[in-house]
């Protein structure tokens, strides 16, 4: 595997259940991000993670919850969705720590979320 | 703050002709300038960034987009297009932010070559 691999690429989920993404990266970077992306409008920066720890929380509600157990690995638990959350949720990673305004993101294919 | 505006959202041309994806900026202080390409079904993929130097940046597959700083734009040009530069194209753009790298994205161009 290369690159930064996202799983499920599909999930369909009810707004009462509890789900899990899961991102991880193979190069070696030091910071990982969750952005959302839906439909005609910007992507979203949701979550950053820098060497494992979360340096932002861009106003995300609380029924998103991201988790960083090491500096390849990045989840992104589900809880009581609303259909509104269906879009698609791309994970980067960089090498260049966050605050540096230079650096390439390396962004996964995406999970592509239903909620219904 | 900082904006970013791609004013196309569909750019349709036929093959082998020539395009330009147009992007502005606002902001009150230097910025760098990138942009991201998106194939269908796949992530986001860097295709050229400005950091400084010369304004005339070159990137992957024949792209190249130049910083007219007095614009404040950064239009995406391509001499000849194929059917594979089809795909969503993302200008971006990024400013020294306390503790994080905020890159700020445009809302897209759907570029759609017809043979």
């Amino acid at each position: 595997e290369t690159g930064v691999t996202q799983t499920p690429r599909h999930l369909v989920m009810g707004m009462t259940n509890k789900k899990s993404l899961k991102c991880e990266q193979h190069l070696g970077h030091n910071a990982m991000y969750w952005y959302k992306q839906s439909a005609k409008k910007p992507l979203e920066l949701m979550f950053v993670y820098s060497l494992e720890e979360r340096v932002e929380n861009n106003s995300v509600p609380s029924r998103f919850s991201p988790e960083c157990p090491n500096s390849s690995h990045l989840f992104l638990h589900l809880h009581t969705l609303q259909p509104e959350d269906s879009a698609l949720y791309l994970c980067a990673s960089s090498q260049d720590l966050p605050g540096s305004p230079t650096g390439e993101l390396f962004f996964g294919e995406g999970s592509r979320l239903t909620v219904l | 703050a900082q904006s970013v505006t791609q004013l196309d959202s569909q750019v349709p041309v036929f093959e082998e002709a020539p395009v330009e994806l147009r992007c502005n900026y606002s902001s009150s202080v230097s910025v760098y300038l990138f942009w991201y390409v998106q194939y269908p079904n796949q992530g986001l993929q860097l295709l050229l960034k400005y950091l400084s130097g010369s304004t005339l940046v070159k990137g992957i597959n024949g792209f190249e987009a130049e910083f007219n700083k007095s614009q404040t734009s950064f239009h995406l040009r391509k001499p000849s297009v194929h059917i594979s530069d089809t795909a969503e194209y993302f200008c971006a753009v990024s400013r020294y932010g306390g503790a994080t790298n905020k890159l700020i994205f445009g809302t897209g161009t759907l570029l759609a070559v017809q043979p």
